[in-house]
């Protein structure tokens, strides 16, 4: 069965820091990868999406994740945060025989400090 | 366009009771799905559909059930609530495999 691992529990910077947050996920097939995002007290809402093409995938409010095939990664990135950026984010996978059902990993809250 | 709409958004049921939470969607989506969100452990699959009449299983199903008679509503039944329901729940609708999820503002439960 596919999973996604997210390494991060929480993570701590303050405004302008750079921001990585890893995720891995185990099917070896062809995979579609999300990013969502969770601000406090709110639904889910998608960050970003790859299916195809650009490893490179860049999404809303400046937040971009690079796949890795090779290593099973799909780390999301962002150059400089923002107090606003404060909120929980999840990485998510389908692909292969699991394609209808989508997995998600147990997420990374993110705290910026002003 | 009102997208994925819960209701209720607030639940306190009696353990033993049973409930239905609803998830109706507007965008003619084909693909459902209900996960429950616990801290520290991320959104949980209970049921998905990939469309009118067909229903499947997630990671975590039991003490769930789903039906799919239309492509708008996706309700989801708790036969008899448990304490470990405690939850929040998520009603979740998109149109193909490849595309993301379109989420609903979730249903706080909680079991006493």
């Amino acid at each position: 069965a596919q999973s996604v691992s997210q390494h991060n529990h929480h993570v701590i910077l303050s405004e302008a820091a750079s921001l990585e947050l890893g995720c891995n996920y185990s099917y070896g097939g062809t995979v579609n990868l999300f990013w969502y995002v969770q601000y406090p007290g709110q639904h889910l809402q998608l960050l970003l999406k790859y299916f195809s093409g650009d490893p490179l995938v860049k999404g809303i409010k400046g937040f971009e994740a690079e796949f890795i095939k090779s290593k099973f990664s799909f780390n999301l990135r962002k150059p400089s945060v923002q107090w606003s950026d404060t909120a929980e984010y999840f990485c998510a996978v389908n692909g292969g025989s699991s394609a209808s059902k989508i997995i998600f990993g147990s997420g990374t809250r993110l705290s910026i400090r002003p | 366009n009102a997208g994925v709409t819960q209701t209720p958004k607030f639940q306190v049921l009696k353990t033993g009771q049973s409930m239905t939470l609803q998830c109706a969607q507007d965008m003619n989506h084909e693909y459902m799905s209900w996960y429950r969100q616990d801290p520290g452990m991320g959104l949980r699959l209970i049921h998905y559909s990939v469309g009118a009449g067909i229903t499947d299983q997630g990671e975590v199903p039991n003490g769930y059930n789903v039906s799919r008679s239309t492509t708008e509503d996706f309700p989801l039944r708790l036969l008899s609530a448990a304490p470990s329901q405690t939850s929040v729940y998520f009603c979740a609708s998109r149109t193909q495999v490849a595309h993301g999820y379109t989420f609903g503002s979730g249903t706080r439960l909680t079991v006493v």
